[in-house]
C-alpha cells in the first residue's frame, strides 16, 4: 500500500518568515503533485513534479522532487497571509491518486 | 458551468437513512474521482472511474458505499444505512487525462454530510 506522510502537520508563522514542508514515502512515484486547499473549497493544483531531482518554482514557492522519487518538499519564501491553507501532496499510479494528510499552514500578519 | 459541480452542498440525515450525492464533472473529462475528507484531514480515496473501464473501487470503506457513472458523465455516490462515522465532506474531482499521465484534478466544492 502506498502511503504519503506529510510534516509538519501544523505550522503557524509570522508574515515574512520562510518555511519548508515535507512529503515522504517508502514507495517510488512516477510523479507527485502539490495542491492547496482553502476552507470550504476543493484542493487546487499548484505543481506536478515528474523527474527525480527536479526543482520547480512558482513565484515564492519552490518545489523539489527527491532523486529517488520517494519524497518532495515545498519551500515558501517570505510567507504572506494569503499563503494560509492546507497543503496536500498526492501521488499514485494506475489512476488511483492518493493524498497525504496535509500540512495546515497559518501565516499571521 | 465551467467547473465540477456537486450537490447537495450540505446534507443532514438521520442514522440509518440512505443518501445520494451527485457530481457533474467538467464536460469532456474522462476520469472522475470520489474522495472523503474528515474535519481538517487529508483526502481519503474512495473510487475512480476512467472512460468505459471497470471502476477502481478499492477505497470504498464498506459495502454500504457504492457509486455509478452514467453515460461517462454524471456520477452518483450512494451511502446506505448511514452511520455517524460517515459524516465528512465528500469531494468529487475530474481530469482530462487520468492521473497516470499526470493529469490535473479539478475538484468540486464538496458535499458536507452530517449524520445525526
Amino acid at each position: 500500500t502506498q502511503l504519503l506522510e506529510q510534516s509538519p502537520q501544523f505550522l503557524s508563522i509570522q508574515e515574512g518568515e520562510n518555511l519548508t514542508v515535507y512529503c515522504n514515502s517508502s514507495s517510488v512515484f512516477s510523479s507527485l503533485q502539490w495542491y492547496r486547499q482553502e476552507p470550504g473549497e476543493g484542493p487546487v493544483l499548484l505543481v506536478t513534479v515528474v523527474t527525480g531531482g527536479e526543482v520547480k518554482k512558482l513565484k515564492r514557492l519552490t518545489f523539489q522532487f527527491g532523486d529517488a522519487r520517494k519524497d518532495s518538499s515545498l519551500h515558501i519564501t517570505a510567507a504572506q497571509p494569503g499563503d494560509t491553507g492546507l497543503y496536500l501532496c498526492a501521488g499514485g499510479s494506475q489512476g488511483n491518486l492518493i493524498f497525504g494528510k496535509g500540512t495546515k499552514l497559518s501565516v499571521k500578519p | 458551468g465551467a467547473g465540477v459541480s456537486q450537490s447537495p452542498s450540505n446534507k443532514v440525515t438521520e442514522k440509518g437513512k440512505d443518501v445520494e450525492l451527485r457530481c457533474d464533472p467538467i464536460s469532456g473529462h474522462t476520469a472522475l474521482y470520489w474522495y472523503r475528507q474528515s474535519l481538517g484531514q487529508g483526502l481519503e480515496f474512495l473510487i475512480y472511474f476512467q472512460g468505459n473501464s471497470a471502476p477502481d473501487k478499492s477505497g470504498l470503506p464498506s459495502d454500504r458505499f457504492s457509486a455509478e457513472r452514467t453515460g461517462g458523465s454524471v456520477s452518483t455516490l450512494t451511502i446506505q444505512r448511514t452511520q455517524q462515522e460517515d459524516s465528512a465532506v465528500y469531494l468529487c474531482a475530474s481530469s482530462l487525462p487520468p492521473w497516470g499521465t499526470t493529469g490535473e484534478l479539478f475538484f468540486g466544492e464538496g458535499s458536507r454530510l452530517t449524520v445525526l
